[in-house]
């Protein structure tokens, strides 16, 4: 069966930078299309981007809100996608999720972001 | 960007009883060329990341109980729990998957009466 673990959350401060990651397992990476969802506290589900498998073309795509400051990345030989959080405010604070396909089939159990001073 | 909204925001429903939990998207979701509905429902519970319960509006993920329905197509959907069970307490989504961005209803919590 599928997993994902995402790890590299932590607290940091406004304007700092952070990398996630998310390591899959269970199934052929290299053609899924892996998306970043996040949930801030007490709040709903908030898309942030996606990339398409290479095959696919390897399209990014990204919400409004981090445009410019988020990167989305892979490395299909570690199965691994990251997201590179930039510019980092504090309505950035959020438990990270990364998720397969293009129906989120399948979700890790996230990580936690925190930006404050 | 599509927005959808999904009534109510909260429902208590008896144990044993039919809860039905609607989204409504502001644009048609449907693709007409493979006519499928690019529509989600999503389940979570405190704690728990989102769980896939439907997708492609009506098609139910393996695993899910079968008292889970979605129905619906274009711009009106609905999620039915045919007989609520405790465990099925939970906020749940519908999720447009039709075009950039990704979008959320706004959550349902359901509760037990």
């Amino acid at each position: 069966e599928a997993q994902l673990v995402e790890s590299g959350g932590d607290l940091v401060e406004p304007g700092g930078s952070l990398r996630l990651s998310c390591a899959g397992s269970g199934f052929t990476f290299s053609n899924a299309w892996m998306n970043w969802v996040r949930q801030a506290p007490g709040k709903g589900l908030e898309w942030v981007g996606r990339i398409k498998s290479k095959p696919n073309g390897g399209t990014i795509d990204y919400a409004a809100p981090v445009k410019g400051r988020f990167t989305i990345s892979r490395d299909d030989s570690k199965a691994t996608v990251y997201l590179q959080m930039n510019s980092l405010r504090t309505d950035d604070t959020a438990v990270y999720y990364c998720s397969t396909g293009i129906q989120s089939d399948y979700w890790g159990q996230g990580t936690l972001v925190t930006v404050s001073s | 960007d599509i927005v959808m909204t999904q009534s109510p925001d909260s429902l208590a429903v008896s144990l044993g009883e039919r809860a039905t939990i609607n989204c409504k998207s502001s644009q048609s979701v449907l693709y007409s060329s493979n006519n499928k509905n690019y529509l989600g429902w999503y389940q979570q519970k405190p704690g728990q990341p989102p769980k896939l319960l439907i997708h492609w509006a009506s098609t139910r993920e393996s695993g899910v109980p079968d008292r889970f329905s979605g129905s619906g197509s274009g711009t009106d959907f609905t999620l039915t729990i045919s007989s609520l069970q405790a465990e099925d307490v939970a906020v749940y989504y519908c999720q447009q998957y039709y075009s950039i961005p990704i979008t959320f209803g706004q959550g349902t919590r359901l509760e037990i009466k």
